[in-house]
Formats: structure tokens, sequence, C-alpha cells
């Protein structure tokens, strides 16, 4: 099994709103990492997490709050969102943060803020 | 600031190869070299990488400079399925930190 798997596909929300995206890997690996992606652009870092704990914050506004319970799971709460922060959410996982590993990345959350 | 610089976009015809360039200038002695695209309405795809010979798999080959400076990948037949955008990635000083540049947008014609 080689897949990243993100929940769900697509999300409406109001700036209200609280949700939560979620992504799955059982590759046994022990980095996962967020990205977003803005239409036409490259992916953006914005959290990894080694072995569960927090290693690279990218200055990412409060509003974004990751979560890693477990080595195989990475959630992105989401609360008080802007329409600016539409965009596709990607995970990735890789087996470690040490120097040449391979990243291998879900399909993403389309994620749509009116 | 992603450390690597590829230009805009490139077009091939089908079944002739492509080489895709990437300037790395700032590479330290144990960056790996890093290339991924991006099919429409996927997420990234790994493709090859590297750190200081040149490297060959069943999708790819990379071409790493002497210098390390720059580094070139190579399809060596164009497919339809190869259009995409090729992202070229020098680790970042925390290893695995991988920031993605601009990307190359690779047009294959038939």
């Amino acid at each position: 099994d080689t897949e990243v798997t993100q929940t769900p596909k697509h999300l409406v929300m109001g700036m209200t709103n609280k949700k939560s995206l979620k992504c799955e890997q059982h590759m046994g690996h022990r980095a996962m990492y967020w990205y977003k992606q803005k239409a036409k652009k490259p992916p953006e870092l914005m959290f990894v997490y080694s072995y569960e704990k927090l290693s690279i914050n990218e200055s990412v506004p409060s509003r974004f709050s990751p979560e890693c319970p477990n080595s195989s799971l990475l959630n992105l709460h989401l609360h008080a969102l802007q329409p600016e922060d539409s965009a596709l959410y990607l995970c990735a996982s890789s087996q470690t943060l040490a120097g040449g590993e391979k990243l291998f990345f879900g399909s993403g959350t389309q994620l749509s803020v009116l | 600031d992603a450390k690597t610089t590829q230009p805009n976009s490139m077009e091939s015809n089908e079944e002739e190869p492509v080489h895709l360039p990437c300037n790395h200038s700032t590479i330290s002695g144990t960056d790996y070299i890093h290339w991924y695209r991006q099919l429409p309405s996927q997420g990234p795809e790994y493709v090859i990488h590297g750190l200081t010979s040149n490297v060959n798999n069943r999708m790819a080959s990379l071409a790493i400079a002497e210098d390390r400076k720059s580094s070139t990948l190579i399809l060596h037949r164009a497919t339809l399925r190869d259009a995409a955008v090729y992202y070229c990635i020098r680790e970042g000083d925390n290893n695995n930190d991988m920031r993605f540049g601009a990307g190359t947008r690779l047009t294959v014609k038939p």
C-alpha cells in the first residue's frame, strides 16, 4: 500500500465554520506534511511532523491548526477561515526526515471558503 | 525561498527526448536534488532524486553537474501523458524541508 488518502476530496465552508481535513497513510512513514496550493501556483509548505511532533511551522496563521494523533494520521483543523484560504490542501508523507527521502502525496482536498 | 530556478514552460514533440534544466547554485554538499511532477487535478508525483552521481529509473534520468549547481531531468521519449508541471526541489537545511519552486510546465505535442 503506497497510498496517502485524503478526505474529504471537496469541502465548502463558511467563514464561521469549523471543519477538519484528514490524511492517512499505512506505509509506516514517520514524517507527514501539509502543503497549500493555489490555482496555477506551486505547493507551499505549511507544516511538517516528525514522529508525531511538529518539526516545521511556516508561520501559518493560527486559524489553521495541525494535529498528528498517531504515526498514520494527520489532521488539519480549520476555524474562522477567510475566502483567500480557498485552495487545494495537499498531504504528503515520507519514511523519515532524513535526507534523500521520497515524498508520497495524496490527491488533496479542494477547499472553498465562502 | 525555493532555492531553484527553472524555465516557466517548455514544449516537446511526442516520442522525442526532453531535457528539463534546473539551477540550484547555492546547494550545499549534503542537499539532495529531487524532481516531482504534477498532472492536472492530482497531487505531485515523485520522479527521481540524486545527490552527486547521475541517476536512472524507469521514469527518467537525472544528470547532475559536476559542481552540483545545476541538474537536468531527462525524459527519454516524451508521451502525451508526460504533459505536466515538473518541479525541481533542493532539500533545505533541515533535510526534508521540501519547498517547491515555480516549476516548468511541459507541453507535449502529438
